[in-house]
């Protein structure tokens, strides 16, 4: 069965504190993306990456980085983490050649305190 | 990209369709209409996509009205765990894939 894993269902992670959330995807797909998603607010874009080692930024990137060394990982980067980074985060991939038949991951539940 | 509206929430019987409207009255004519829902505590799931012909597979049909105005989807025997948000999402196809999701309407499936 295909999938895309992130590496944590759960996480407790403290002010100021370098937050990497992991993306792995067996599916050869070229297209990873970053998602955050809060009540209200549905689900915003952060980060996507159409290659290894390209990156693009999507509507909300302030405070993230992105790292796509391997084509099968992308990775979130929260630099110094703050209160209000508290989220569901999803990560997504899809093939160039059906870049809109997304695969998502099951999340992380991110908590900073 | 064409902006939908979807109606905030609906209610279904179990083992009854279930139709699911979505608005896109500013669609172009190679804008494409994908459909996604989302169960509670887990990502979103694709669930079917068109351009203008209707479209049907496995888990549901897609309906699109001819002047592409309107679509509905169609889920022809709801169960239990069809209860999700369905999101109804209008995007010009690119090799980039930059999904935009909405509210959605959350459909609950009741015995």
């Amino acid at each position: 069965d295909v999938k895309v894993t992130q590496s944590s269902r759960y996480l407790v992670k403290r002010t100021g504190e370098k937050v990497f959330l992991e993306c792995v995807q067996d599916m050869d797909h070229e297209n990873m993306f970053w998602y955050r998603q809060d009540p209200g607010l549905g689900l915003r874009l952060i980060y996507f990456s159409y290659d290894v080692k390209m990156k693009e930024k999507g509507d909300i990137p302030e405070g993230y980085s992105v790292s796509r060394e391997k084509k099968e990982r992308f990775s979130l980067i929260l630099e110094s983490a703050s209160t209000n980074q508290t989220s569901m985060y999803l990560c997504a991939s899809s093939s160039r050649l059906a870049p809109y038949g997304y695969t998502f991951g099951s999340g992380t539940r991110l908590t900073v305190v | 990209d064409a902006k939908t509206t979807q109606p905030p929430s609906m209610d279904c019987a179990e083992g009854r369709a279930a139709n699911l409207p979505c608005n896109h009255s500013t669609i172009s004519g190679n804008e494409y209409v994908y459909w996604y829902r989302q169960i509670h505590s887990q990502g979103p799931q694709y669930i079917i996509h068109g351009l203008k012909n209707n479209e049907t597979n496995e888990m549901a049909s897609l309906i699109i009205t001819e002047d592409r105005k309107s679509s509905t989807l169609i889920l022809p025997h709801a169960t239990l765990r069809d209860t999700a948000v369905y999101y109804c999402i209008v995007m010009l196809t690119d090799s980039w894939g930059k999904l935009q999701f909405g509210a959605g309407t959350q459909v609950v499936v009741t015995p």
